[in-house]
């Protein structure tokens, strides 16, 4: 079973508020990954990271902004929230290595901005 | 571009056999993963291939071909907790970013 881990499963807030979705895993992975998906639809990469202190931005353009100061978590921060916000986060990790390596999912973030 | 295809949905029945195609063009390839996605969970890993030819994994088995840019999942004795969401990734080279297809929901029905 994967150990990684979303907070808040579920957030309800108002345009121009700052949120800040937490993702952690204890499974020692350098590569981390967010993404975007809207219900029926594809995921899309937004964020990811090699290990710490490396971030680089997604195909998906977005306007969040994530940081990896440990190897086990990697916050991502929306400065101010809008309704075309609204989605599913999911946040993943994977092993350094070949890239047979699969990626393992947290439970997600379901975002709604009012 | 990049792009990775496959039908919206498909419906089967329990017990039978089911096959859900990928079809991909990408920039590169580093790999070619199939994941399943029940509805409102995560995506959770079920085969990866990156050489051509057939992965068997009990009821589950995934199919390259890198010259047509062509895969399948195959699932084997349908049940109904199959029903679920297919997702098909290509792994791209130089980077190692995963691209993913919208996926193919899957419907088995008694």
């Amino acid at each position: 079973e994967a150990d990684i881990y979303q907070t808040p499963r579920y957030l309800v807030i108002g345009t121009g508020k700052k949120i800040t979705l937490e993702c952690s895993q204890t499974m020692g992975h350098d590569k981390m990954y967010w993404y975007q998906q809207d219900p029926g639809m594809e995921l899309h990469l937004i964020h990811y990271s090699y290990g710490v202190n490396s971030t680089e931005k997604g195909d998906l353009s977005s306007e969040s902004t994530v940081s990896r100061i440990r190897t086990e978590h990697f916050p991502l921060t929306l400065e101010s929230a809008r309704p075309s916000h609204t989605s599913q986060y999911l946040c993943a990790s994977s092993e350094e290595g070949p890239a047979n390596n699969e990626q393992f999912f947290g439970p997600g973030t379901r975002l709604t901005v009012l | 571009g990049q792009n990775i295809d496959q039908p919206t949905e498909m419906t089967a029945t329990e017990g039978a056999i089911v096959q859900i195609n990928c079809t991909y063009q990408t920039s590169g390839f580093n790999g070619l993963f199939w994941y399943q996605q029940h509805a409102g969970e995560a995506p959770t890993f079920l085969s990866y291939n990156v050489l051509d030819g057939l992965e068997e994994k009990g009821r589950f088995s995934s199919f390259l071909s890198r010259s047509k840019g062509y895969s399948y999942l195959l699932l084997k004795e349908l049940q109904m907790k199959d029903s679920a969401s297919y997702l098909c990734a290509v792994n791209t080279a130089g980077g190692f970013k995963t691209i993913f297809g919208a996926g193919t929901r899957l419907f088995v029905k008694a």
